[in-house]
């Protein structure tokens, strides 16, 4: 049975780092297919696609946020980190990890709200 | 960047309808298509990928259809428990939502 699960802050200051784990079960990043992404939505918006990081250490990007998202995956803990550099009110939404296994997304995690304020 | 276009925005049907769900790439993705539901407050829950193939453990009623620049997801006969938002998901370059359809009961 596959799991996620997001942790980290629910508010960040505008300017600020925003650094998000994503712990999960039921299957190994460093198994042939495997793949986790991250997508977010704002309050009453629609979903927004952010990274994928792969089995074999592939990581894609919004072309959009490209320069201010990082991907990392540690398969020893099962985890895989994401952070968002210079976090501004409108970055304000629910994150979300998925499981991906090619490019779409079968499994969620519940959710983390990120708001961002000074 | 490919753009997905969702309509309508907002559906209302009656219980036992058939309702449809298009969504319009704005380049050719041909069957990287995706569909999922979301109720309020809970995570998305993915229906058909790959154009027309259902999830398992997603009821026989939803089926998706479309290739290349056109897909429809249909829900036979509407139940109360179908009443939430879905949205398409394009994965032939990156990765784009639709804008969402919210689905209402009449």
């Amino acid at each position: 049975q596959i799991t996620l699960k997001e942790s980290g802050p629910t508010l960040v200051k505008p300017t600020q780092t925003l650094t998000l784990t994503c712990d999960f079960s039921g299957f190994s990043l460093s198994s042939s297919g495997e793949g986790v992404g991250w997508i977010r939505q704002p309050p009453g918006k629609a979903l927004e696609w952010l990274a994928l990081i792969y089995w074999d250490d592939d990581r894609r990007y919004s072309p959009s946020l490209r320069s201010r998202l990082t991907v990392t995956k540690d398969t020893s803990k099962n985890q895989v980190v994401l952070t968002m550099t210079n976090m501004d009110p409108v970055d304000t939404a629910t994150y979300y990890c998925a499981h991906s296994p090619y490019w779409h997304f079968d499994l969620w995690g519940r959710g983390t709200l990120v708001t961002v304020s000074s | 960047d490919i753009q997905m276009t969702q309509f309508p925005s907002t559906l209302s049907a009656s219980v036992g309808d058939t309702i449809t769900i298009t969504c319009r790439a704005s380049q050719s993705i041909g069957p990287w298509l995706a569909w999922y539901q979301q109720k309020p407050g809970k995570a998305p829950k993915l229906l058909i990928f790959k154009a027309s193939n259902l999830e398992i453990g997603v009821p026989s009623r939803f089926s998706g259809s479309g290739s290349g620049t056109q897909f429809t997801l249909t829900i036979s006969s509407l139940q109360p428990d179908d009443v939430a938002t879905y949205y398409c998901q394009q994965y032939d370059s990156f990765s784009t939502f639709g804008g969402g359809t919210k689905v209402e009961i009449k």
